[in-house]
């Protein structure tokens, strides 16, 4: 099974600023690679796919990048409906696999 | 709208069953293979099973395998996961989600399973 490591585990940043989220993938997942935000007591959401590919809706300052085995979400001027829990998942090989999150919070 | 509504959800006691069904609205049911994906509390997502467009193939967790069964009824527009032999670690709640040759768009709201005596 593809292992997938996030980080940070939390990431405090001020409304306005960047953020960037890692993914690591423990084997090549080539970019069969999303990237979901969760709100507290709310279903996930997908934002990117295919590594750099936003999601219908998505908003432009989110960006996905990186291919092979090394991710990165970035969120430009973060927006107060921004602050949530952020996974990666990898759907290059059965059994499909995420990461276990990245809180961004308010700093 | 694109919409997946899960119903099912409760508490029982470990060795238990229950039966969790996924209404679909919005989209052609019937052309996307369709996932179960279950989330523990505090943790992040676990994939659990799939079927494809005719509910011919099907994939299960290890962590299910012989206990889960998935099944679509394409007439009613509507996912089913039939769980025997529950056990306290598949507590969580269970999203079905739409596959997109495997992310996923959108996710249910989720019904929450609780195995405990």
């Amino acid at each position: 099974e593809i292992v997938m490591t996030q980080s940070p585990a939390t990431l405090s940043v001020s409304p306005g600023e960047g953020a960037t989220l890692s993914c690591r993938a423990s084997q090549t997942v080539t970019t069969n690679l999303a990237w979901y935000q969760q709100k507290p007591g709310q279903a996930p959401r997908l934002l990117i796919f295919g590594a750099s590919t936003r999601a219908t809706g998505v908003p432009a300052r989110f960006s996905g990048s990186g291919s092979g085995t090394e991710f990165t979400l970035t969120i430009s001027s973060l927006q107060s409906e921004d602050f949530a829990v952020y996974y990666c998942q990898q759907y290059n090989e059965w059994p499909f696999s995420f990461g276990q999150g990245t809180t961004l919070e308010i700093k | 709208e694109v919409q997946l509504v899960e119903s099912g959800g409760g508490l029982v006691q470990p060795g238990g069953s229950l039966r969790l069904s996924c209404a679909a609205s919005g989209f052609t049911f019937a052309n996307h293979w369709m996932h179960w994906v279950r989330q523990a509390p505090g943790r992040g997502p676990v994939w659990v099973s799939l079927t494809n467009t005719d509910g011919s193939i099907s994939t299960y967790a290890e962590s299910v395998k012989g206990r889960f069964t998935i099944s679509r009824d394409n007439a009613k527009n509507t996912l089913y996961l039939q769980m025997n032999s529950l056990r306290a670690e598949d507590t969580a709640v269970y999203y079905c989600a739409r596959s997109f040759g495997g992310y996923y768009d959108p996710w249910g709201q989720g019904t929450l399973v609780t195995v405990s005596s």
